[in-house]
Parts: C-alpha cells; structure tokens; sequence
C-alpha cells in the first residue's frame, strides 16, 4: 500500500523560498504508473492543484505559479520535491503531495484522480 | 473563485439522501473524467469517486457519481453522521496552461 508524508519547515518568512519534500512508501516514483502531484489548501479554504512531475522529469506548473514553482524527483531516496519561491502571506497553506492517475488525450497527458494523498504540513509565511 | 461550481454547503437528516452539484465547462467537466474527494475535519482528502461514477475499494455504495454534458453530481443516501465533511469535485481543465481545478467545497451537514 502505497503512503506519501510531506515534511519541512513549518514556518518560512516572506520572500524567501518554501521548499517541501514528499517520501514515497510502498511504491516507485521511477515506475512511470502515476504521475506525482502538489496541492495546496489555505487554511479554512478550498484545495488549488500547483503542479505534476512524472519519472522522466517532466514538469506541468499551474499557470499562476509557473514563475516562482520548481519540482523535481529524488528517485535515490523515492522522494519528490516541491520548492516555491519569493513567498507571501498569501502562500500559508497545508501542502498536499498525492499520486495522480493520468491518461493522454493527443498524446498530451491529462490528469485524472488523486489517490493516495500524504496527511499534509502547514507551512505558515510569517516574519 | 473556482473554475468549478460547487453550493458552499447541503444539510439532510440522518438517514436520508443528498446530492452535490458540480458545474463546469466543456473545457473541464465536458471533456475530462471527473473525480470526487472526502475531507473529514482535520484530515486530508480522500478518493471517493473517480471515472465520474466508480468507487475505490472500501468506499460503499452509499456513494454515487454520476455526468451529464458539463455537471457532474456526488450521491449519498443512508445519511450517517460520520458522513459530515468537505466535499470537493475535482477534472483536469484542457484549456490553454490550465491543469488541474477543483470545485470550492461543499460542507455537508447531517442535521
């Protein structure tokens, strides 16, 4: 059974740079099955999917954070990374990592569900 | 805002039926499967429908989803109190540098 854990710093102050590490247990992040996904929750709000990163390397941001996001793939440890720069007040958020599914439409891959998701770290941006 | 539209919150008696509309576009709901997540107070989402209408292993078929064009709708009938939880649909946007969206939550309350 496979099981995702977020972990890293619970407090960053604003403009500097929220980094997040996501430990994959019971699976392969290199297997090519699932892409391995970012989704965030301010607190009392709703869930903002932030990007994917596949095995290969390859990487789709959200388009609001396209600019300051950055993934990448530990496949040594089975971890997955998440680093956000130049933060706000506005990015405090508990930080998800899941597994999606995917299927490709047109040969461009597409999102489907997300499952398992990791219990998820507050990060506060506070100085 | 959203790109998905979901009522902020439904309330029903124990043991009785409820529905939670999601509505999108044809850039979303109406080309994409659509997926739908349980998120009980203090915990993270869980899967609970995925393909528009399938349900994982362990979740019973209390749960129902269904799509039409571009809505899709949760079911839950024999409401339980351990039922009362955030609901979220989810689908992938094929909109030029979209991705992922979500609907904005909806908060079930089993009176």
């Amino acid at each position: 059974q496979v099981q995702l854990q977020e972990s890293g710093p619970g407090l960053v102050k604003p403009s500097q740079t929220l980094s997040l590490t996501c430990t994959v247990s019971g699976g392969s992040i290199s297997s090519g099955d699932y892409y391995w996904t970012w989704i965030r929750q301010p607190p009392g709000k709703g869930l903002e999917w932030l990007g994917y990163i596949f095995h290969s390397g390859s990487t789709y941001y959200s388009p609001s954070l396209k600019s300051r996001i950055t993934m990448s793939l530990d496949t040594s440890k089975n971890q997955v990374s998440l680093k956000l720069n130049s933060v706000t007040a506005a990015d405090t958020a508990v930080y998800y990592c899941a597994r999606a599914e995917y299927y490709f439409d047109n040969s461009v891959p597409r999102l489907n569900w997300f499952d398992p998701w990791g219990q998820g770290t507050l990060v506060t941006v506070s100085s | 805002q959203s790109v998905l539209t979901q009522p902020p919150s439904v309330s029903a008696a124990p043991g009785q039926k409820v529905t939670i509309s999601c509505s999108g576009s044809s850039s979303n709901i109406g080309n994409n499967y659509v997926s739908w997540y349980q998120q009980l107070p203090g915990t993270a989402p869980k899967l609970l429908i995925y393909d528009n209408y399938k349900r994982p292993s362990g979740i019973p078929d209390r749960f129902s989803g269904s799509k039409s064009g571009t809505s899709a709708t949760l079911g839950i009938t024999g409401l339980q109190t351990g039922d009362e939880a955030d609901y979220y649909c989810g689908t992938w946007d094929s909109s030029l540098s979209v991705g992922g969206v979500f609907g904005g939550g909806t908060k079930l309350t089993v009176l």
